[in-house]
């Protein structure tokens, strides 16, 4: 069965700072798709980034942008410039095809620092 | 557009009571799927549907029933309550595309439920 891992239940970054999230996945496919979304304490979850497993360029959405490493199966997120409102939880997420299953990691904790 | 609506959004029951949560979505997402939230373990998928009429098992499904009549509604039943089902349940759908937006999900706001 397919897995996420988030092996980080909780970081804290300076604002301003980088800070770097880790997941990794199992899989034996070859073609998926792998997410990152954010929940704030308003509880509503937001999408952050998506990157294809076909595509070798790594996502970027402004401040945010990815590190994947598909023979690793690793899918970090890279947070820039960290801002106030991007203290959240941060959920790595996974899907085979267009209408399978979404799995989702356990979730990192992220504190800003002011 | 009301994206996912989900209702209701508190729900206290007691051990035994069956109740429903609804979900409606007006994006004809052909997707839907329902997630419970615990501490510490993410969102753990109960049961999902790819259209009306289909529907299968997640990684959590005991306890709880689903059906798809219709493309816009994917209600989750819950047939006798237990304290183990406390949790904030969320539906999300999204639909199929060769477009960046592809099976990026769309998620309610959420109902937090609590079984005594």
């Amino acid at each position: 069965a397919q897995t996420v891992t988030q092996s980080q239940p909780e970081m804290s970054v300076q604002e301003a700072e980088t800070v770097t999230l880790s997941c990794t996945y199992d899989t034996s496919e070859s073609d998926y798709y792998l997410f990152w979304y954010k929940q704030p304490p308003s509880r509503q979850m937001i999408l952050v980034i998506r990157q294809e497993a076909y595509k070798q360029q790594n996502a970027t959405e402004n401040r945010f942008s990815v590190n994947f490493q598909k023979a690793a199966k690793s899918f970090s997120l890279k947070i820039s410039d960290s801002q106030l409102g991007d203290a959240a939880m941060y959920f790595c997420a996974y899907t085979e095809t267009s209408y399978d299953k979404v799995i989702f990691g356990p979730g990192t904790s992220l504190s800003v620092i002011p | 557009n009301a994206g996912v609506t989900q209702t209701p959004k508190f729900q206290v029951l007691k051990t035994g009571q069956s109740m429903t949560l609804q979900c409606a979505q007006d994006m004809n997402h052909e997707y839907m799927s329902w997630y419970r939230q615990d501490p510490g373990m993410g969102l753990r998928l109960i049961h999902y549907s790819v259209g009306a009429g289909i529907t299968d098992q997640g990684e959590v499904p005991n306890g709880y029933n689903v059906s798809r009549s219709t493309t816009e509604d994917f209600p989750l039943r819950l047939l006798s309550a237990a304290p183990s089902q406390t949790s904030v349940y969320f539906c999300a759908s999204s639909y199929s595309s060769t477009s960046s937006g592809a099976n990026v999900l769309t998620f309610g706001a959420g109902s937090r439920l609590t079984v005594l």
